[in-house]
């Protein structure tokens, strides 16, 4: 039961341009979304987050939109540089209670940006 | 600054061994929480807890495997009898409040002969 999807295994972008990735899911109570980004054998490290109230955050060249009918979040990265290459993966949290604390992951989208 | 520490980084074990994975927060979270990643899948979320609590074990397969918090000291993933299907990235995370981002560790590598 896949709650969590990244559609997409791989995305390719030349330098300066805007990548953007995508990610749906399937459970309404999801309140809050984040985008994580890894490098191999390392740990994802937190990049942007947005509440279920909102339909738009920006921090610096990340933007992350959420529509909430759609079930769909998307990241948008402009422009991309080549150290943005890398996994990236999205996740959502519950809403109150025990499942607070857990995050639900997609898959993991491959990001590489050519010089 | 430090960030969340994982220790081992690498973990070989043979089969009906056991493996102890610890994990140091980041300073001043009191909110731990484990994650695994077998090959070529995103991280599934395993044991929740706060100091001395194991707030959501959901993800916790239900034998061989436990999880602490003690009130001092690091967090301990046990897993008792290992499998061959134990192998595996597993990623430990912190964060101050529950309701807020969770940073994660580099992770340890299980390998199991």
């Amino acid at each position: 039961d896949q709650q969590v999807k990244q559609n997409s295994p791989s995305l390719s972008v030349q330098e300066g341009r805007i990548s953007i990735l995508n990610c749906d899911y399937t459970n309404s109570m999801f309140d809050y979304f984040l985008w994580y980004k890894k490098y191999p054998a390392e740990g994802p490290t937190f990049l942007i987050s947005i509440s279920s109230i909102k339909d738009k955050n920006e921090d610096g060249r990340f933007t992350v939109f959420l529509n909430k009918s759609a079930k769909h979040l998307s990241l948008h990265i402009v422009p991309s540089q080549p150290g943005d290459s890398a996994v990236y993966f999205c996740a959502t949290r519950g809403a109150g209670g025990t499942s607070y604390g857990k995050l639900t992951f997609g898959q993991g989208t491959i990001l590489t940006v050519h010089p | 600054n430090a960030g969340v520490m994982q220790n081992p980084r690498h973990l070989v074990r043979r089969r009906g061994q056991e493996a102890r994975l610890r994990c140091s927060p980041m300073k001043g979270h009191s909110h731990v929480y484990w994650y695994r990643q077998l090959p070529e899948e995103g991280l599934k979320f395993m044991v929740y807890l706060q100091k001395e609590n194991i707030i959501d074990e959901s993800g916790m397969p239900k034998e061989r495997f436990s999880a602490e918090f003690p009130k001092e000291g690091p967090s301990i993933l046990r897993i008792q009898q290992v499998v061959r299907g134990d192998s595996a990235a597993y990623f430990c995370a912190s964060s101050p409040e529950s309701n807020q981002p969770q940073h994660f560790g580099d992770g340890t590598r299980l390998s199991i002969l």
